[in-house]
C-alpha cells in the first residue's frame, strides 16, 4: 500500500534556529497538507498546497512558516526561527482527488525546540 | 464554542462491551464528517466516514444528526485492539478542504 513518508522522525533544535521538515507524498497525489499536534492537544491544520501554491493557511501559519515543493517529489515545511511553542508533532498528508476519503497522513516528525 | 467538541474521557471498558462516543460541531455549513483513530504517538488514520443515513462497518456504527449538529460512533463487542484515541473530524467542504479535529476521546479496553 502506498504511503506518505516523513523525515526526520525526530528533530531537536535550539530556539531561533531554522528547521526543515520533509515529506514525500504518495506519488500520484496532487494535494498536500501540513498539520501539527502539540502534546496532549488536538490536531490542527496549518496549510494546504495545490498546483505549486498555497490553497489555504491557518492563523498559526504566520511569516515564520513556509512550504515548498522543490523537486516534484518532496514537500517541505520550513520554520525560519523556531520558538519553544513550535514543539509539536508535525504531520504531512496528501490526497489525489482533493477528497478527504483519500487524505493519507504520514507518520509525523516530532519537533522539540529547546 | 469549540468547532468540534468531544468528551475527552478516558473511557475504560471491559472487553466485549459496547461503547459509544459523541461529538458536536459548531459550523452548521459543514459538509463531511469522519471518525479517525489515533494510536499513541502515531498519525491519525481514517476509521470511517459518517453519512446522513448512518453507516456501519463491521462492529462500528456511525450516525449523523445534522439538525442537532451531532455525530456518534458505536463500537460493539470491543476488542483489546480497539484501545486508542478516537477523533471526531469535520470538513466544511467535500474537496481539498482542511480537516477540523476534535480533541479526541481516549478509549482503553480492559481484558
Amino acid at each position: 500500500e502506498p504511503e506518505v513518508t516523513q523525515t526526520p522522525s525526530h528533530q531537536v533544535t535550539q530556539m531561533g534556529q531554522e528547521v526543515i521538515l520533509r515529506c514525500v507524498p504518495i506519488s500520484n497525489h496532487l494535494y498536500f497538507y501540513w498539520y501539527r499536534q502539540i502534546l496532549g492537544q488536538k490536531v490542527e491544520f496549518l496549510v494546504s498546497f495545490y498546483n505549486n501554491e498555497i490553497s489555504e493557511k491557518s492563523e498559526i501559519f504566520d511569516d515564520q512558516f513556509s512550504v515548498e515543493r522543490p523537486d516534484g517529489s518532496n514537500f517541505t515545511l520550513k520554520i525560519r526561527s523556531t520558538k519553544l511553542e513550535d514543539s509539536a508533532m508535525y504531520f504531512c498528508a496528501s490526497s489525489d482527488r482533493g477528497s478527504v476519503e483519500t487524505q493519507y497522513f504520514g507518520p509525523g516528525t516530532r519537533l522539540l525546540v529547546l | 464554542r469549540k468547532e468540534v467538541e468531544q468528551d475527552p474521557g478516558p473511557f475504560n471498558v471491559p472487553e466485549g462491551a459496547t461503547v459509544a462516543f459523541n461529538c458536536t460541531y459548531s459550523n452548521s455549513a459543514s459538509q463531511s464528517f469522519f471518525w479517525y483513530r489515533q494510536d499513541c504517538r502515531k498519525e491519525p488514520k481514517l476509521l470511517m466516514s459518517v453519512y446522513s443515513s448512518g453507516n456501519e462497518d463491521g462492529r462500528f456504527t456511525a450516525q449523523l444528526n445534522r439538525a442537532s449538529q451531532y455525530i456518534s460512533l458505536l463500537i460493539r463487542d470491543s476488542k483489546l485492539s480497539d484501545s486508542a484515541t478516537y477523533l471526531c473530524v469535520v470538513n466544511r467542504g467535500f474537496g481539498n478542504e482542511k480537516l477540523t479535529f476534535g480533541t479526541g476521546t481516549r478509549l482503553t479496553i480492559i481484558p
